[in-house]
């Protein structure tokens, strides 16, 4: 069964560093989904990504972050000069089309900043 | 943003029992998605709704796309141990998800 992948499983960097986090979406997929989950709270829409560009992007998704599609394959997440409430499990998705009906989500990376 | 308040917070319930669980939202909602979240895992996609009223089943599990388009309910019947985990509606194509509902079973 197709899978959405992601690397690493779990980063710790400190906090104003940057880190990359990666995503293999489904082959055949082309919208792309990055969401966060703070310990103990809900799935945070940040960004979603078609065609190579941003299509939407929640209030979260600041300067600070960015996107990129490096290649055919892999989907990064960028966050710059990292802070201690940038803490969370980063997740990302994909879908075939528009509909929502087969959005399937990656296992996470979790981010700890110190 | 768009608010989504899910009720119970939590439930723990006996192996057997059915389970019902409610998402309501502060605006309507074109689509409504439900999710479960094993601890240490990405959300799986259980049921999507597009059309208010509509009621839809996979297995154990409806699904029902309110009315007003302001809420969604979730029921799984005859739940199982491996039910547990914590459900989340999503609504909307900015995929908004709620506060989400902590199930435990009791065998």
């Amino acid at each position: 069964e197709p899978e959405v992948t992601q690397t690493p499983s779990h980063q710790v960097t400190q906090m104003g560093q940057e880190v990359i986090l990666r995503c293999v979406p489904i082959s055949n997929h082309l919208y792309f989904y990055w969401y966060r989950q703070i310990l103990g709270q809900k799935v945070e829409f940040l960004v979603s990504f078609y065609n190579n560009e941003i299509s939407e992007k929640s209030e979260i998704f600041d300067d600070q972050f960015s996107v990129e599609r490096p290649d055919g394959s892999n989907f990064t997440l960028k966050i710059r000069s990292t802070k201690l409430e940038d803490s969370a499990m980063y997740f990302c998705a994909s879908t075939h089309g528009t509909g929502l009906r087969e959005q399937y989500f990656g296992p996470g990376t979790r981010l700890t900043v110190t | 943003g768009q608010q989504l308040n899910q009720s119970p917070q939590s439930m723990f319930i006996q192996e057997g029992e059915d389970v019902s669980m409610n998402c309501t939202s502060s605006s309507i909602f074109n689509t409504w998605l439900w999710y479960k979240q094993d601890p240490g895992e990405g959300p799986v996609l259980l049921i999507a709704l597009y059309k208010a009223g509509e009621l839809t089943s996979n297995g154990r599990l409806t699904a029902q796309f309110g009315i007003t388009r302001k809420d969604s309910f979730l029921n799984i019947s005859a739940s199982i141990p491996s039910d547990v985990g914590i459900y989340f509606c999503a609504g909307d194509n900015q995929f908004y998800f709620g506060t989400g509902t902590s199930l435990t079973v009791i065998p």
